[in-house]
């Protein structure tokens, strides 16, 4: 069964390097996502991605971050310049559309993102 | 974005069918009703969605109320992989929007 594919499965940074986190969509997916999760928090949004451009983004999701999918197959997420409040799981999905127009989203495995 | 609200937890017996409930009386008539769970340590993963009606899968049943302010996520026969925090999820355009997670249930199941 195709899934999404998430590297790397664990990543430490100092406080104010630069991170990019790798995804590998299911192939003939259509909509990309980034989410995070704080330890013992909720799944929060921080952007979707569409027709090869941001088509939603959350608060969270500020001018640190952007999101690129360089080569037809991998989706990234960069942090600038990390703060330790990054420290989170970061989530890649993606969705192909159903019938009816709806769409399920299929999440990769994580990425820990520890920030020092 | 309309709300749901879901127990914080639940317990439940394994081979035993559970019954998880949410409420969500702001729902629009547009909105999808969409049920995640994320098993430990792991992603979310899609369980469910339905508009109106009742729906069936492979791996769960969606009864929605006829004035859709509810719905319950009914797993038939709990299985101890199916312990995880379930989500109900509410989506104005079938799910291609980004989800808003709320804080879920967290389902145990006891051998």
């Amino acid at each position: 069964e195709p899934e999404v594919t998430q590297t790397p499965s664990h990543q430490v940074t100092q406080m104010g390097q630069e991170v990019i986190l790798r995804c590998v969509p299911i192939s003939n997916h259509l909509y990309f996502y980034w989410y995070r999760q704080i330890l013992g928090q909720k799944v929060e949004f921080l952007v979707s991605f569409y027709n090869n451009e941001i088509s939603e983004k959350s608060e969270i999701f500020d001018d640190q971050f952007s999101v690129e999918r360089p080569d037809g197959s991998n989706f990234t997420l960069k942090i600038r310049s990390t703060k330790l409040e990054d420290s989170a799981m970061y989530f890649c999905a993606s969705s192909a559309r159903l019938a009816g127009g709806l769409v399920e989203q299929f999440f990769g495995p994580g990425t820990r993102l520890t920030v020092l | 974005d309309a709300k749901t609200t879901q127990p914080n937890s639940m317990e439940s017996n394994e081979e035993e069918p559970v019954h998880l409930p949410c409420n969500h009386s702001t729902i629009s008539g547009t909105d999808y009703i969409h049920w995640y769970r994320q098993l430990p340590s792991q992603g979310p993963e899609y369980v469910i969605h339905g508009l109106t009606s009742n729906v069936n899968n492979r791996m769960a049943s969606l009864a929605i109320a006829e004035d859709r302010k509810s719905s319950t996520l009914i797993l038939h026969r709990a299985t101890l992989r199916d312990a995880a925090v379930y989500y109900c999820i509410l989506s104005p355009r079938g799910g291609a929007d980004g989800l808003t997670f709320g804080k879920g249930t967290h389902l145990i199941i006891q051998p």
